[in-house]
């Protein structure tokens, strides 16, 4: 079945450190997307990317990086830069990128700092 | 003035009972709108396109006013399974911009 893999479900990250969520779709899609949602929030725009080894800052970049070598995965790095990173974390992707085209959401990342 | 408005509730209501979620947006130039539902700590799931001559899927209609900056979602003879937050989703030029409003969330009581 076609769909996007998020992992790991559940992460904690220690001070100081840099974490890495993976996302991976067989879907053939272009654009792909990471979101931060924090409780009784709306979802945010962190980065995205069109196609392969070109992405854009979203609304919320600070304190993230990430990659996309691959059509199929969009990595997201949360580094010890991003000082409140506790929130539940998806990874989206669209065939074209165009308006009116469904977005595909993983099952998402809860990642929480010990 | 946020991007996309949405009354955060939540709703309580009775099986069988008709419920109205409003949702409003900045963007006169928006070209695309969306209600998508959200299971707890889940991924959102679309459930409709919003049209300008309105949509109807089942027991949920869906409206768009483009003059006042208004989409609303109607939903009929309620279920204990739309239980959901309720996700109010505006696309600006080129789909790159989508602004996720922070949901109304919807409790149907047996």
């Amino acid at each position: 079945d076609g769909g996007i893999t998020q992992s790991p479900k559940y992460l904690f990250r220690k001070e100081g450190q840099n974490v890495t969520l993976s996302c991976e779709q067989n879907l053939n899609h272009d654009a792909m997307y990471w979101y931060r949602q924090d409780p009784g929030q709306g979802l945010r725009l962190i980065y995205y990317s069109q196609i392969v080894n070109d992405f854009q800052k979203g609304d919320i970049a600070e304190g993230y990086s990430v990659s996309r070598e691959k059509k199929e995965s969009f990595p997201l790095t949360v580094t010890s830069a991003q000082k409140n990173p506790t929130a539940f974390y998806l990874c989206a992707s669209r065939e074209t990128g165009r308006t009116n085209e469904k977005l595909f959401f993983g099952s998402g990342t809860q990642l929480s700092v010990l | 003035r946020k991007e996309v408005e949405q009354d955060p509730g939540p709703f309580n209501v009775p099986e069988g009972a008709t419920v109205a979620f409003n949702c409003t947006y900045s963007n006169s130039a928006s070209q695309s709108f969306f209600w998508y539902r959200q299971d707890c700590r889940k991924e959102p799931k679309l459930l409709m396109s919003v049209y300008s001559s309105g949509n109807e899927d089942g027991r949920f209609t869906a409206q768009l006013n483009r003059a006042s900056q208004y989409i609303s979602l109607l939903i009929r003879d309620s279920k204990l399974s739309d239980s959901a937050t309720y996700l109010c989703v505006v696309d600006n030029t080129g789909g790159f911009k989508t602004i996720f409003g922070a949901g109304t969330r919807l409790f149907v009581k047996a």
